[in-house]
């Protein structure tokens, strides 16, 4: 069975700080997924981005970046220098395929970044 | 390409009526999926599809939830009866393969 876990259900930080989103995932399958989404408060989830299993480079995007390590199951998102827009639910989520396909979503994070 | 779109976008309606959300997926996909959101529950999964096959219903809460994608490009979601309970955002997202879902702009249902 497949899990993610993301255990920070809120944080709250003042702009311009730093801040890591942390993903913990579970799975059997050694080919898989990784994704990151967000949710503004307008409601609609968008995709951030998209990592697969053989592939451990981490990623950055602007004030955005990424960190897989495939050693402690670990896929974790961070925003660089926040901004008040960044301020949205995001989640972590995993995806392989055993046939077809199995998703899992993690619970999601609440981030709110306070000017 | 347009995104998914999921019609309506709100939708109040009475306890007991019979509630259809729609959805079109992005062309070419061949995945399908409905979630419903709401504050105590998070995301829900309630059905997703593969080349228009039902794969997995497991997440439908009840009888009352059902499901079809008669084509590729639309899916309906049908409450019957609807109850208050049954009050949610409800997501339609469509994916290529086991890739990132895109998700449409969800249909806000209140049941009175």
């Amino acid at each position: 069975a497949q899990k993610v876990t993301q255990a920070q259900t809120e944080i709250s930080v003042v702009e311009k700080e730093d801040v890591t989103l942390d993903c913990v995932y579970e799975t059997r399958d050694t080919t898989y997924y990784l994704f990151w989404y967000k949710q503004p408060p307008s409601g609609e989830l968008v995709f951030l981005i998209r990592r697969n299993s053989f592939d451990e480079q981490n990623e950055i995007s602007g004030r955005y970046s990424w960190n897989f390590q495939k050693s402690t199951s670990s896929f974790n998102f961070t925003i660089t220098a926040s901004q008040v827009v960044d301020s949205a639910v995001y989640f972590c989520a995993l995806s392989a395929s055993g046939g077809y396909q199995k998703v899992t979503f993690g619970i999601g994070t609440k981030l709110q970044v306070i000017p | 390409d347009a995104g998914v779109i999921q019609s309506p976008r709100h939708e109040v309606t009475e306890m007991g009526q019979e509630v259809t959300l729609r959805c079109k997926p992005i062309s070419g996909h061949d995945y399908l999926f409905w979630y419903r959101q709401t504050m105590m529950r998070g995301l829900e999964l309630l059905i997703y599809f593969n080349n228009n096959v039902p794969i997995d219903d497991s997440g439908m809460p009840e009888d009352r939830f059902s499901a079809k994608m008669p084509n590729a490009s639309f899916s309906t979601l049908k409450i019957q009866p609807s109850e208050p309970r049954d009050s949610a955002v409800y997501f339609c997202a469509s994916s290529l393969y086991v890739y990132e879902q895109y998700f449409g702009p969800g249909t806000r249902l209140t049941v009175t």
